[in-house]
């Protein structure tokens, strides 16, 4: 496509449900990104996928937290038993490559009540 | 671990002044380094790569490896950039670390 798309734009939710975010990559961006970013807070790192390779999950707060991407298409978020604290914006972006930067999509917006 | 920092939350410069939004990183090696932007209502976009040396919207930034620096600067202000502004390095097979942001207000 010609952006980053991301679905639902906003999610409102009840504490304890699971919630799924979508994210479309640019065609051909090999690396994909998720990263949260809390009301007045920068951009926290969530996971990476980079082609085949085995994804850097180092930044998934807990073990609610996954994320799952099929070869270099779309990537799916899912948070179990939500909590007031994973409301956010979600954010996803692609990149072909380190010294390109990223593409990124507008973002999911989570509230958690 | 990598770190950026932006001192500034806010910075209201008037139109046209110049400008320097700072960003200060911590890494020992070869950093990719990024700025970018988030108008009002709009999606997070790449304002511009040190590694292009390029010059965007009347932009630039410098990397200064001896003070760990990436600094945007332009000399004179539009009303039209104000907006949030994110500096951002990559070290890591393209997992980028992100400042906290600086809100630039260019007043008329």
């Amino acid at each position: 496509g010609a952006g980053v798309s991301q679905s639902p734009s906003n999610k409102v939710t009840e504490k304890g449900k699971d919630v799924e975010l979508r994210c479309d990559p640019i065609s051909g961006h090999t690396a994909l990104y998720w990263y949260r970013q809390r009301l007045g807070q920068g951009l926290e790192f969530l996971i990476y996928f980079q082609g085949n390779s085995a994804p850097d999950k180092s930044g998934l707060p807990s073990d609610r937290f996954s994320a799952e991407r099929t070869g270099e298409s779309v990537s799916t978020l899912t948070i179990q038993r939500t909590q007031q604290e994973d409301s956010a914006v979600y954010l996803c972006a692609s990149s072909l490559g380190l010294t390109r930067g990223y593409t990124f999509g507008s973002g999911t917006r989570l509230t958690v009540v | 671990a990598q770190r950026v920092t932006q001192p500034e939350k806010l910075l209201s410069v008037f139109k046209g002044a110049p400008v320097e939004l700072k960003c200060n990183y911590s890494y020992s090696g070869s950093p990719e380094l990024f700025w970018y932007v988030q108008y009002s209502r709009q999606r997070l976009q790449l304002l511009l790569r040190h590694i292009s040396r390029e010059s965007i919207k009347g932009f630039t930034a410098d990397l200064n490896k001896g003070e760990t620096s990436f600094h945007l600067k332009k000399p004179f202000a539009q009303e039209e950039d104000s907006a949030m502004y994110y500096c951002a390095l990559s070290v890591n097979a393209g997992k980028s670390t992100f400042g906290d942001g600086t809100t630039l207000t260019v007043k008329p």
